[in-house]
């Protein structure tokens, strides 16, 4: 067991192009979350699977945001036309039961 | 609304000193609580977990946490902080880990700093 691995580690865009990261959770967990952290704040809830079924989302996840788990394992989290309030760090995070490993985020600079 | 309050945002400690972390939760109901670390570039690390019972527990890195239910509270401690204990500090509360909700929410964190 790897632990949850996030991919790319570090992003930087210019305003307007698309982007899209990768979360691969512990195998066998079926919880699976995503959350943004800015500069000086705690991570921010932005959307939940349970297996392949999105079950919440955030309103800080506009339009713009798009999230699937296709088969219920990896995830991604797509971000089209970026601009800069979207630059932060995103984190995604699985669990099976009542704790939620994290991994090591993506970092997102658009400039 | 459930909310997190970290009151200090960032501490400085002397190395072998002892160290208490506040956090003060908002939340209606018995509050699954947490506490995170935070190393520069590494993601967050579950220090401790309060569910229920012993209000006084124990967690990584010589770190404990007691939940206090009349202050809203669930401050971190530890009683002599080591260098690499320098990172900062979250302290989460859980929506409803019940049902098919369960994000938790953050409050802004604590810096810690150790001082030789």
């Amino acid at each position: 067991d790897t632990g949850v691995s996030q991919d790319p580690r570090h992003k930087i865009t210019k305003r307007g192009q698309n982007v899209t990261f990768r979360c691969d959770p512990i195998s066998e967990h079926n919880r699976l979350y995503w959350y943004r952290q800015t500069l000086g704040q705690g991570p921010e809830f932005l959307t939940y699977f349970q297996n392949e079924a999105q079950l919440e989302k955030s309103r800080l996840l506009s339009d713009r945001f798009s999230a699937e788990r296709p088969k219920g394992s990896f995830s991604t989290l797509e971000i089209q036309r970026t601009e800069q309030g979207d630059s932060a760090m995103y984190l995604c995070a699985s669990s099976f039961q009542n704790e939620q490993f994290f991994g090591p985020g993506t970092r997102l600079t658009v400039l | 609304a459930q909310s997190v309050t970290q009151p200090d945002i960032h501490i400085t400690v002397s190395e072998g000193a002892s160290l208490e972390l506040r956090c003060n939760y908002s939340y209606g109901a018995t509050p699954y609580l947490f506490w995170y670390v935070q190393s520069p570039g590494q993601g967050l690390q579950l220090l401790l977990k309060y569910f229920s019972g012993d209000t006084l527990v124990q967690g990584i890195k010589g770190f404990e946490a007691e939940f206090k239910r009349s202050q809203s509270s669930f401050n971190l401690r530890k009683p002599s902080v080591h260098w690499s204990d320098a990172a900062e500090y979250f302290c989460a509360v859980v929506t409803n880990y019940g049902g098919s909700q369960g994000n938790l929410i953050f409050g802004k964190g604590t810096k810690l700093s150790v001082k030789p």
